[in-house]
C-alpha cells in the first residue's frame, strides 16, 4: 500500500467548466476526509466520509460542490461551474480511526 | 466555530538551534493536535500528535507540549538541520471530533 492516492495531480480547467477528482485512501482506513489548502494557508475542513456516509460538511461546501464515497472505498469531489476563487490545492486524508490522517498529495485545480 | 492561532508566521534559525511554534485553540472540547510538516509541493505530513491526556510528548529532536487550561500547545525542535526547513501547520480536532482544524503555518528555515 502506497498511501493516499489522489487523481488528477493537475487539473488546469476555463470557468464554468465541471472538474471531478478522485481519491484511493489507505485500504484499511475507514475515514476519508477532502480539505483545501491555497497558498499561504493551512488545509480548510470540506467533507468527511464514514464508510460510505458523508458525515460532516463545512459551510465552505457550497452547493457547487459534491462528494461521493459510494462504496466506502474511493471518493469522488465534483465541482460544478468552476470559478476562479476555485483554484486551489485539493487534498484528500483518510486515517483508521480518529487519529493518525495520512494525506495525499493533493490534486491543484487552476481555473482560467 | 474552532479557530486555531499560530506564531510565529516564519522563523529562521541557524543549524544546531531550536526552533518552537505556538498554537492556541478556542474550543476547549478539542482532545487531538497533530502536527504536520509541508515540504514545498508536498503532501503534509504527519511528525507527531498529543492527545488531551497527555501534557507533553517526544519522538527524537521533536517534542509537544499541551496546556489544556491555557488552551495552547507547542512543537519544539532540537538541534536543528537544514532538512527541518519546511512549513510547519499545528491542528486541532474540532468539537465534533471528525475535522481537523489547521493553523495557517510556520515557515521554518534552517541555515548551515
Amino acid at each position: 500500500d502506497t498511501g493516499v492516492s489522489q487523481n488528477p495531480r493537475h487539473k488546469i480547467t476555463k470557468r464554468g467548466q465541471n472538474v471531478t477528482f478522485r481519491c484511493d485512501p489507505i485500504s484499511e482506513h475507514n475515514r476519508l476526509y477532502w480539505y483545501r489548502q491555497t497558498l499561504g494557508q493551512g488545509p480548510e475542513f470540506l467533507t468527511y466520509f464514514q464508510n460510505e456516509a458523508q458525515l460532516e460538511k463545512s459551510r465552505l461546501l457550497s452547493d457547487r460542490f459534491s462528494a461521493e464515497r459510494p462504496k466506502g472505498s474511493f471518493s469522488t469531489l465534483e465541482i460544478q461551474r468552476t470559478e476562479q476563487g476555485d483554484s486551489a490545492m485539493y487534498l484528500c486524508a483518510s486515517s483508521l480511526q480518529e487519529y493518525g490522517y495520512t494525506f495525499g498529495s493533493g490534486t491543484r485545480l487552476t481555473v482560467v | 466555530g474552532e479557530n486555531v492561532e499560530q506564531h510565529p508566521s516564519t522563523l529562521s534559525v541557524q543549524e544546531g538551534d531550536s526552533a518552537v511554534i505556538k498554537c492556541t485553540y478556542s474550543d476547549s472540547a478539542s482532545n487531538y493536535f497533530p502536527w504536520y510538516k509541508q515540504e514545498l509541493g508536498k503532501r503534509p505530513q504527519l511528525i507527531i500528535d498529543i492527545r488531551s491526556n497527555v501534557g507533553e510528548k517526544k519522538d527524537q529532536r521533536i517534542a509537544v507540549t499541551l496546556n489544556k487550561t491555557a488552551k495552547h500547545f507547542s512543537l519544539h525542535i532540537t538541534e536543528t538541520q537544514p532538512e527541518d526547513s519546511a512549513v510547519y501547520f499545528c491542528a486541532a480536532r474540532n468539537q465534533a471530533g471528525t475535522a481537523l482544524i489547521f493553523g495557517k503555518g510556520t515557515t521554518l528555515s534552517v541555515s548551515s
